[in-house]
C-alpha cells in the first residue's frame, strides 16, 4: 500500500492555472475510475473537490477540473485565487479494497 | 443537514487501547460506506480503516490490520474504531468520513479527534 505519488508543492500567480500530478500503479489509479481529490486549509477536515477522476460534487467551482491518464491523474485549478491556496491530496481505490492517498502538494498563490 | 461528530481522542500509553466513535446525523450510516482516517502531525492523510453500508464488509490498511477494529451501531448511528495495542506511530489526528460508495469518494468528514500514544 504505498502512497500515491504527488509534488509537494506548485506556485501560481492569480489568474493562471496550475496542475498538480497523481502518479500510482497498475493496481490503483490506472486500473480504477475512482481517483479523487481534496482540499485541506491548515487545523481543518479535507474537503471533496473531485470524485471519480473528473466530476464535481455539487457547490464546488468549475475552476476545479480532473483527468487522468495511464497512471497519472491531474488536479488542475484555472483562474486561480488566493482562496485556493491549500494543501491538495488525491486518492484512489485500489486492488486490495483499500483506499490509498497520495503524499499531499501545498499550492502556492505568489 | 449531514454531520458527523467523532469523540473519544486522547492520550494513551504505549500499548493501550482507545475506542473512537463518529455519531452521524442527517443520514443513516446503514446506506453508506464509511472510513477512518488519520492525519499525523504535519503529515499527509492515511486511509486507516472503513466498512460498508451493508455492514458485512471490512477494510483495514496494512499499517492497522489486527489491531483496529471497524463497526458500528444502527440503532445509535455511530461508527467506531477499536484501537489495540497503540504505538507513537499512531499518534494522529483522527477523522471518520462518509463514503459515496465504499472505498470510492470521501464526501463528508468530521472535525477529528486527537489521539496521542506516549508514556
Amino acid at each position: 500500500q504505498s502512497a500515491l505519488t504527488q509534488p509537494a508543492s506548485v506556485s501560481g500567480s492569480p489568474g493562471q492555472s496550475i496542475t498538480i500530478s497523481c502518479t500510482g500503479t497498475s493496481s490503483d489509479v490506472g486500473r480504477y475510475n475512482y481517483v479523487s481529490w481534496y482540499q485541506q486549509y491548515p487545523g481543518k477536515a479535507p474537503k471533496l473537490m473531485i470524485y471519480d477522476v473528473s466530476n464535481r460534487p455539487s457547490g464546488v467551482s468549475n475552476r476545479f477540473s480532473g483527468s487522468k491518464s495511464g497512471n497519472t491523474a491531474s488536479l488542475t485549478i484555472s483562474g486561480l485565487q488566493a482562496e485556493d491556496e491549500a494543501d491538495y491530496y488525491c486518492s484512489s481505490y485500489t486492488s486490495s479494497t483499500t483506499l490509498v492517498f497520495g503524499g499531499g502538494t501545498k499550492l502556492t498563490v505568489l | 443537514e449531514v454531520q458527523l461528530l467523532e469523540s473519544g481522542g486522547g492520550l494513551v500509553q504505549p500499548g493501550g487501547s482507545l475506542r473512537l466513535s463518529c455519531a452521524a446525523s442527517g443520514f443513516t450510516l446503514s446506506s453508506s460506506g464509511m472510513s477512518w482516517v488519520r492525519q499525523a502531525p504535519g503529515k499527509g492523510l492515511e486511509w486507516v480503516s472503513g466498512i460498508s453500508g451493508s455492514g458485512t464488509g471490512t477494510y483495514y490498511a496494512d499499517s492497522v490490520r489486527g489491531r483496529f477494529t471497524i463497526s458500528r451501531d444502527d440503532s445509535k448511528n455511530t461508527l467506531y474504531v477499536q484501537m489495540n495495542s497503540l504505538r507513537a506511530d499512531d499518534t494522529a489526528v483522527y477523522y471518520c468520513a462518509k463514503d459515496r460508495s465504499t472505498l470510492r469518494a470521501l464526501e463528508m468528514w468530521g472535525q477529528g479527534t486527537m489521539v496521542t500514544v506516549s508514556s
